[in-house]
């Protein structure tokens, strides 16, 4: 597709329930993000894929959360458990990072509202 | 860690010009970002800087001054549509990786 797309774009689930969120970054970027936005707040780094590397893990908040990123391109953030305190949106970003650039900028999807009730 | 500091709200006259300040303390800097967020939509990019001075794009221009920490958004001839909230996002360096760190946000309010 033309830009990064993420599903579902809404998601309602009762406490202690399982979701997966998905990710489909722009096809040929190297690098896949997930933040974190509660209501009114800014972006919560979650997790960052880049290539064959290792992900930077250390923004997820709890070992409730992980995520994966399957040949390369799609990815999925799972919360195990949810909890009310992560009802918030979901983005996801993509980029294709070079080390030859010293610049390259992250297109972000739409988002999955998450609201745990 | 990472601390971002920009104004929570702003208002400004649609024509005239608004400045968004941002001061931030990090390592590993290594360029930052502003983003535009209308509500309910994704962040968009608008400008990146990693040297000191003025990048200027239409009627967006953003400074750096590395030294004091310290970038601003500089927004021209405002329309009522760039009424959003504008990102503050730091990237540094974490090994071979890169992260960004975004600040809460500044949310504009064009008025007439």
């Amino acid at each position: 597709g033309a830009g990064v797309s993420q599903s579902p774009s809404n998601k309602v689930t009762e406490k202690g329930k399982d979701v997966e969120l998905r990710c489909d970054p722009i096809s040929g970027h190297t690098a896949l993000y997930w933040y974190r936005q509660s209501l009114g707040q800014g972006l919560e780094f979650l997790i960052y894929f880049q290539g064959n590397s290792a992900p930077d893990k250390s923004g997820l908040p709890s070992d409730r959360f992980s995520a994966e990123r399957t040949g390369g391109s799609v990815s999925t953030l799972t919360i195990q458990r949810t909890q009310q305190e992560d009802s918030a949106v979901y983005l996801c970003a993509s980029s294709f990072e070079d080390r030859g650039r010293s610049f390259y900028e992250q297109y972000f999807g739409p988002g999955t509202r998450l609201t745990v009730t | 860690g990472q601390n971002i500091d920009q104004p929570t709200e702003m208002t400004a006259t649609e024509g005239a010009i608004v400045q968004i300040n941002c001061t931030y303390q990090t390592s590993g800097f290594n360029g930052l970002f502003w983003y535009q967020q209308h509500a309910g939509e994704a962040p968009t990019f608008l400008s990146y800087n990693v040297l000191d001075g003025l990048e200027e794009k239409g009627r967006f221009s953003s400074f750096l001054s590395r030294s004091k920490g310290y970038s601003y958004l500089l927004l021209k001839e405002l329309q009522m549509k760039d009424s959003a909230s504008y990102l503050c996002a730091v990237r540094t360096n974490t090994g071979t990786a890169s992260k960004l760190t975004f600040g809460t946000g500044t949310r504009l309010q064009v008025t007439l």
